[in-house]
């Protein structure tokens, strides 16, 4: 069975707090993915990577930075924290770059206040 | 970005019934996932479709990719109240910059009667 992991299910933050997402994948997947999801707007790509060190914006990166130093880990960082990135958090991999199952984790429930 | 269009976006069904959902694009796909997200959890997987023309079940769930490469349909039999969640379609379109990327409709909630 494939199993995506994140560091936390939920979390509370204050505004301007540095916050970091981890998330791990044991299948030895190529790729993996950073969404947000919020009502009304569906799941939105946040960053990926096709590799460790390698990082490509997706849809809405601004206010997001990503670290990949390990193939089975991929990071989110919330540089400073604000109200409007309260969301749910997703990862997801899959073991090639097109085409190919994507696999989520159990997301992280992320409020800043 | 793409856009999958998803209906319908709620259902309220007796437990027992028959449940289709369906979703289309303006352009072709080359891969149809379909995926079940419970509240306050991620979505799982539950069938991937990779040809025109594919029809391919899991248990009671049933799904196809349609033979114009627009198209997926889900079906689930017989239904019963743990159906209940958000159903999601997601696909990887066949070309352009966005081939790389997973689209996602905007999920079916289905909710089942006892």
């Amino acid at each position: 069975d494939v199993k995506v992991t994140q560091s936390s299910r939920y979390l509370v933050k204050r505004t301007g707090e540095k916050v970091f997402l981890e998330c791990v994948q044991d299948m030895d997947h190529e790729n993996m993915f950073w969404y947000r999801q919020d009502p009304g707007l569906g799941l939105r790509l946040i960053y990926f990577s096709y590799d460790v060190k390698m990082k490509e914006k997706g849809d809405i990166p601004e206010g997001y930075s990503v670290s990949r130093e390990k193939k089975e880990r991929f990071s989110l960082i919330l540089e400073s924290a604000s109200t409007n990135q309260t969301s749910m958090y997703l990862c997801a991999s899959t073991l090639t770059k097109v085409g190919s199952e994507q696999y989520f984790g159990p997301g992280t429930r992320l409020t800043v206040t | 970005g793409q856009q999958l269009n998803q209906s319908p976006q709620s259902m309220f069904i007796q437990e027992g019934e028959d449940v289709s959902m369906n979703c289309t694009s303006s352009s072709i796909f080359n891969t149809w996932l379909w995926y079940k997200q419970d509240p306050g959890e991620g979505p799982v997987l539950l069938i991937a479709l990779y040809k025109a023309g594919e029809l391919t079940s899991n248990g009671r769930l049933t799904a196809q990719f349609g033979i114009t490469r627009k198209d997926s349909f889900l079906n689930i039999s017989a239904s019963i109240p743990s159906d209940v969640g958000i159903y999601f379609c997601a696909g990887f379109p066949s070309s352009g910059a966005g081939s790389y990327q997973l689209t996602f409709g905007k999920g079916t909630k289905l909710s089942v009667i006892p």
